[in-house]
């Protein structure tokens, strides 16, 4: 079974400029998850997908962050313009729905953003 | 502000040594809470988890330990290897909510 995939593995752009990070989850699985995590701190939640809806966006830093995923498959996070402080290592992870409490979550290997 | 806290930063262990890393919550409401290990280049995996009802939770050399009274709870490695060099993450979830709380994270170096 293949794991939960990201791309691209790194991404350096400018400030002002405009970046779309891809997750592929793994198939079959209706959650979708992303997190972030800035340089030496924890990672942070970002939101969370139900197929293609926005189950939770509460943690999406501001407006120009734009997560979005086509028929339930794979998603989308751009961001625009990119700031300095958007650098940092973004995590998809992905997880089924088995209608137990707790689903373990599959996380992708990462795309490390610079924003120079 | 930070959900879950985790120490120490960064651990370095002689082979066949005990490795702690410890982490302490303030939501009560949490009654989750899984450890991610994370080596270079991949995406941190569940290695094991615990939920409040036990205090204790073992896997082969991996041991959890939960003190819900103190809000704090802990990983153990046993014997110690350099395989076992990674970073962890603690984090903490609560039923039917499906995002987690991670703690900052502890790299970890076990020397042969």
């Amino acid at each position: 079974e293949a794991g939960v995939t990201q791309f691209p593995s790194h991404s350096v752009i400018e400030k002002g400029q405009t970046v779309t990070l891809r997750c592929d989850p793994i198939s079959g699985h209706d959650n979708l998850y992303w997190y972030r995590r800035v340089m030496g701190k924890e990672i942070k939640f970002l939101l969370h997908f139900v197929k293609e809806s926005k189950q939770d966006e509460s943690g999406m830093p501001n407006n120009r962050f734009l997560a979005e995923r086509t028929g339930g498959t794979y998603s989308t996070l751009k961001v625009q313009p990119a700031e300095l402080e958007d650098s940092g290592v973004y995590f998809c992870a992905s997880s089924p729905d088995r209608g137990q409490i707790y689903n373990e979550q599959f996380f992708g290997p990462g795309t490390r953003l610079t924003v120079l | 502000q930070q959900q879950v806290k985790q120490s120490p930063q960064s651990l370095i262990v002689q082979k066949g040594g005990i490795s702690i890393i410890n982490c302490a919550y303030e939501n009560t409401a949490f009654d989750y809470f899984p450890w991610y290990q994370q080596f270079p280049g991949k995406g941190p995996a569940l290695l094991i988890a615990i939920r409040p009802d036990v205090s204790e939770k073992k896997e082969g050399r991996f041991t959890i330990s939960f003190n819900k009274s103190a809000k704090q709870f802990s990983l153990h490695i046993m014997d110690s290897q350099p395989g076992d060099s990674a970073t962890y993450f603690c984090a903490a979830s609560r039923r039917n909510f499906n995002k987690f709380y991670f703690g900052s994270g502890t790299k970890l170096n076990v020397k042969p």
